[in-house]
Order: C-alpha cells, then structure tokens, then sequence
C-alpha cells in the first residue's frame, strides 16, 4: 500500500532552534516525495522535492530508502516558518496523483 | 496568469441540498485534481482528471461527481449534501503525472448542517 505518515500533528520550537518534520512513506518501487506548505491564509504551495535536491528557505530534506523517510529539516528556525507542512508521494501511474500525510503544524515561538 | 481559481470561498449547505464547486486553470495543464482536507487526516484525493473527458476516482469518491469537458475546467458536485462533507476542499493542477509541482487552489470552505 502506498502510505506517508507524519507522526507529530505539533511541533512547536523557538527562534533560532533546529527544525526536523518527520515523514515516513511506503511505496514498492522508486519513490517520489515532495514538501509542501501552507502558510495562514495562503493556498498550499510546494516548498521542494527530492529530485531536485535543493535548499529552499534554509530548508533540506533528504530521502532515506533504507529508513523510508523523508524528513525536512532546518538548522535555525524563524517565525515566518510557522505553517503547515505536508509531506506527499507520488502516487505510482502517471496520473498527477499525490498521497499526502496528516500534516505537521510547526509553530515558531519568538 | 490567474493560475488555479476557485468559487465560492465559502458556502453553507443544509443536509440533501446539491452543488457544485467550480475550479478553473489557464496553465493548460492536462491533470486536474480534488482534495479534502480535514484536521488530522491531511488531504484525501476525491476526483481527478488525466485530460478533457478522462476522470477517476480517489481515495474518497463517495457523494461526489466530476466530469472534465474542457481542459480548463473540473468542477466538482455534491450529490446530496451530509454533515461528514463539511470541509476544505481544495482543487489542484499539474503539467503531467510526473515530477512537476502541482498548483493549488484558495480552497472552499464548506459547512454543512
């Protein structure tokens, strides 16, 4: 079954403290995982995937095969972090279909 | 660009009323989507679209219908409205099923009483 997890539904840090979402997937196959975004009052946007290997907003996520996860991370949160955060799968067949977690909600205390 | 467009914003509906959300794009991308997006559950794919006249179930198609006859547009109608249907309901576009990034709407926000 294809799945993604995000076991924390909060996760609350001050400024300037390290930042780890978790999310665990399960997929048979090479995934394809991405993090989007959801700022207050925004619409959902994409933050970054895997393919492309980068850094957006200080932020980095790398995939684990052996660990089937996909946590995005940042070394020094900021407040304009605070939002929701989800972590989503390709789902296998082209089809434009994501699989996504619960969603984490960061809060960036000052 | 207007990207993904959403109407209404907001909508109450009493139990067995029917609507329609609307969505369009003006990206021409071929694949279209529905999401619901509830606390704790994360969004749930309803309906999507691989291209005009191509539409598929979801994870929660129960209720709902679609229909796709133009590029540009993928509504999305609640047969008989019930209270388990109160949500957020966001649309969502993409180039192709690949890697791209998909574009998301403002969302509805729909209460049903």
């Amino acid at each position: 079954a294809q799945r993604v997890t995000q076991p924390e539904k909060l996760l609350s840090v001050f400024k300037g403290a390290p930042v780890e979402l978790k999310c665990n997937y399960s997929y048979s196959g090479s995934p394809e995982l991405f993090w989007y975004v959801q700022y207050s009052r925004q619409r959902l946007q994409l933050l970054l995937r895997h393919i492309s290997r980068e850094s957006i907003k200080g932020f980095t996520a790398d995939l684990n095969k052996g660990e089937t996860s996909f946590h995005l991370k940042k070394p020094f949160a900021q407040e304009e972090d605070s939002a929701m955060y989800y972590c989503a799968l390709r789902s296998s067949g082209n089809t434009g279909k994501l699989i996504f977690g619960q969603g984490t909600t960061l809060q960036v205390k000052p | 660009n207007a990207g993904v467009t959403q109407t209404p914003k907001f909508q109450v509906l009493k139990t067995g009323q029917s609507m329609t959300l609307q969505c369009a794009q003006d990206m021409n991308h071929e694949y279209m989507s529905w999401y619901r997006q509830d606390p704790g559950m994360g969004l749930r794919l309803i309906h999507y679209s691989v291209g005009a006249g191509i539409t598929d179930q979801g994870e929660v198609p129960n209720g709902y219908n679609v229909s796709r006859s133009t590029t540009e547009d993928f509504p999305l109608r609640l047969l008989s409205a019930a209270p388990s249907q109160t949500s957020v309901y966001f649309c969502a576009s993409t180039h192709d099923g690949g890697s791209y990034e998909q574009y998301f709407g403002p969302g509805t926000r729909l209460t049903v009483t």
